[in-house]
């Protein structure tokens, strides 16, 4: 069992809030990343973080901004959320090794009224 | 990272092999396979992985043809919690490549009684 986290599993909420979406994970793992999926379609990811204080911009171009201060916790925030932004949003992490065995969290399915 | 073709969709009779096929023809000499599979929406899942020769675990068998264009993901006794969405991945396992995984369409894997 993989030991990730994502609160909350669902969030609906009105234009213009500023939301946190949470991610924790307790296997010390240096790599974290977050994943954007709309239903039905392809995961595509939109941030990730090789360690404390690293964070880089994904393959998918996202309005959203992250952060790393401490290694277990990798929030991802939306300083005004728009109905666009509605979709389902991974984290997962990985040690630093060439394994490629990424952990994923259930998911935080997001939607903007 | 090479490219990998799947089949959007399958069926499988519950308790027979199901067996998942991907092209990657223009796999490089350094890049992996990776198997990942998603149940409804759940963050995917570590099945397995390998470079040249075949591999097997709890989960899953992997087969890779010798030229290493093409692998099939065998799952021996198919059972209805296998139903799921099945990615096929090639990645250069790299310290620098930050373990980024690219997800396309994968299969879809219907088991049915």
């Amino acid at each position: 069992e993989a030991d990730i986290y994502q609160t909350p599993r669902y969030l609906v909420i009105g234009t213009g809030k500023k939301i946190t979406l949470e991610c924790s994970q307790t296997m010390g793992h240096d790599k974290m990343y977050w994943y954007q999926q709309d239903p039905g379609m392809e995961l595509h990811l939109i941030h990730y973080s090789y360690g404390v204080n690293s964070t880089e911009k994904g393959d998918l171009s996202s309005e959203s901004t992250v952060s790393r201060i401490r290694t277990e916790h990798f929030p991802l925030t939306l300083e005004s959320a728009r109905p666009s932004h509605t979709s389902q949003y991974l984290c997962a992490s990985s040690e630093w090794s060439n394994t490629g065995e990424l952990f994923f969290g259930e998911g935080s399915r997001l939607t903007v009224l | 990272d090479a490219k990998t073709t799947q089949p959007p969709s399958m069926d499988c009779a519950e308790g027979r092999a199901a067996n998942l096929p991907c092209n990657h023809s223009t796999i490089s000499g350094n890049e992996y396979v990776y198997w990942y599979r998603q149940i409804h929406s759940q963050g995917p899942q570590y099945i397995i992985h390998g470079l040249k020769n075949n591999e097997t675990n709890e989960m899953a068998s992997l087969i890779i043809t010798e030229d290493r264009k093409s692998s099939t993901l065998i799952l021996p006794h198919a059972t209805l919690r296998d139903t799921a969405v099945y990615y096929c991945i090639v990645r250069v396992a790299n310290y620098n490549a930050g373990n980024m995984l690219t997800f396309g369409g994968g299969t879809r894997l219907m088991v049915k009684p």
